[in-house]
């Protein structure tokens, strides 16, 4: 089974700070993602990675930055939080493997920015 | 401008009843689709997909269909049961990005005891 984890379930953080959000897979994946989730608009690619220290942007990449140190880990970083990033955070991963490759979310981070 | 959209944020059902999902594209390029359910607080869970070159899939309770002239996909749920109740996304990927997917806006489903 698949198993992806997020450092936390919910954080609260202030304007200008600094913040990352952590994610880890145990199968191997080659492709790792960071989407947020807000109400009416679905999710939204903001980064993803296809190997260790390669990453691309997504849709929305304003405002974040991305780390891939590690196969398993892929950090996503507001550099200087703002209200208008309070969200949900989801991280997903995907073997290359085959043509069409399922993506494997983790829980999630309910991100607040005050 | 939104590829993949869901134009129905909410429906509800009764219990044991069919549910119908729909989901319209505009890339003709799109050529494998899947739909994903999630609960709250939950990560998105991968349910069932559909490649290009069929138009039916069917898993248990679930089935897509796929419109390729209509560029129209559509989950059926039969018979609905409570549990069923959650958000369910649409996706796409193309044949250039096979990793990546895009999303749709996703659809409430409520399925009434």
């Amino acid at each position: 089974d698949v198993k992806v984890t997020q450092s936390s379930r919910y954080l609260v953080k202030r304007t200008g700070e600094k913040v990352f959000l952590e994610c880890v897979q145990d199968m191997d994946h080659e492709n790792m993602f960071w989407y947020r989730q807000d109400p009416g608009l679905g999710l939204r690619l903001i980064y993803f990675s296809y190997d260790v220290k390669m990453k691309e942007k997504g849709d929305i990449p304003e405002g974040y930055s991305v780390s891939r140190e590690k196969k398993e880990r892929f950090s996503l970083i507001l550099e200087s939080a703002s209200t208008n990033q309070t969200s949900m955070y989801l991280c997903a991963s995907s073997s290359s493997a085959g043509y069409y490759n399922e993506q494997f979310f983790g829980p999630g981070t309910r991100l607040t920015v005050l | 401008d939104q590829q993949v959209k869901q134009n129905s944020p909410s429906l509800s059902v009764q219990e044991g009843r069919i549910s119908i999902l729909n989901c319209d594209y505009t890339n003709s390029m799109f050529d494998y689709f899947l739909w994903y359910k999630k609960y709250p607080a939950e990560g998105p869970t991968f349910l069932i997909s559909i490649s290009s070159i069929k138009d039916k899939n069917e898993d248990g309770r679930f089935t897509v269909f796929l419109n390729k002239s209509a560029k129209h996909l559509s989950l059926h749920i039969v018979p609905s049961q409570p549990g069923d109740s959650a958000v369910y996304f649409c996706a796409a990927s193309d044949e250039d990005s096979s990793y990546k997917l895009i999303f749709g806006s996703g659809t409430r489903l409520l399925v009434r005891p």
